[in-house]
């Protein structure tokens, strides 16, 4: 079957650190991947995405590489801030299943002053 | 309005009472899903419909579990005689149209606790 691991939380960091939150999948076919990030108090959130090998989705500083041959999608980001605390979610879905996302079990970042 | 909007925000039930959550997708979205998240993991896949015909409930847990989207916009998501086990958020998301990696809208969720 389908499934994503991340790495356990919570993390924290002090601000400007360098983030690295890892992302491994297993798929029986050729998955898209995401990165979701969920804020204090609101919903899901797409953050980044990649649809083929070596692809790299970026957005607001955080960035993530699409690698088949290690089947890992895991998120960088050079330079967090404080605003970046949230629950950050790895998932993929498959082609033909219309964005029925698999999703990891989330890893909580907390970032300090 | 501007997001995919849920109610109730919070929902508490006694055990076996049936609950129905609401899901207001955005506007013109075909596609909408249900997900359900239990405390401290991810959410897991219930169903999916697309306009409103339900292509997909196989991640439903149990024949307690129903939902319908009967024009295609609104949905209702119901859970009978509920559980202990039940006790969980929903989520439920839109996207626009029927693509694999058509990104998802999400709502703030229901929270279900059932005593």
């Amino acid at each position: 079957g389908n499934s994503v691991t991340q790495m356990e939380g919570p993390v924290t960091l002090s601000e400007e650190a360098f983030l690295t939150i890892n992302c491994t999948y297993t798929a029986t076919g050729y998955p898209s991947l995401f990165w979701y990030v969920q804020y204090p108090g609101e919903g899901l959130q797409l953050l980044l995405k990649a649809t083929k090998a070596d692809d790299k989705g970026s957005n607001k500083g955080f960035e993530a590489t699409y690698r088949k041959e290690t089947t890992s999608f895991h998120l960088e980001k050079g330079s967090v801030q404080v605003s970046d605390s949230a629950v950050y979610f790895c998932a993929l879905s498959l082609t033909g299943t219309a964005s029925k996302l698999t999703f990891g079990t989330g890893t909580r970042l907390q970032v300090t002053l | 309005g501007a997001g995919v909007s849920q109610s109730p925000r919070y929902k508490v039930a006694k055990r076996g009472q049936d609950v129905a959550l609401r899901c207001d997708p955005i506007s013109g979205h075909v596609s909408l899903f249900w997900y359900q998240q239990a405390l401290g993991q991810g959410p897991e896949f219930l169903t999916y419909f697309q306009n409103e015909a339900q292509l997909d409930k196989s991640g439903l847990p149990s024949d307690r579990f129903f939902a319908e989207r009967p024009e295609g916009s609104v949905s209702t998501l119901k859970i009978q005689r509920t559980q202990q086990e039940d006790s969980a958020v929903y989520l439920c998301a839109s996207s626009l149209d029927r693509q694999y990696n058509s990104p998802l809208h999400f709502g703030n969720g229901t929270r279900l606790t059932v005593t």
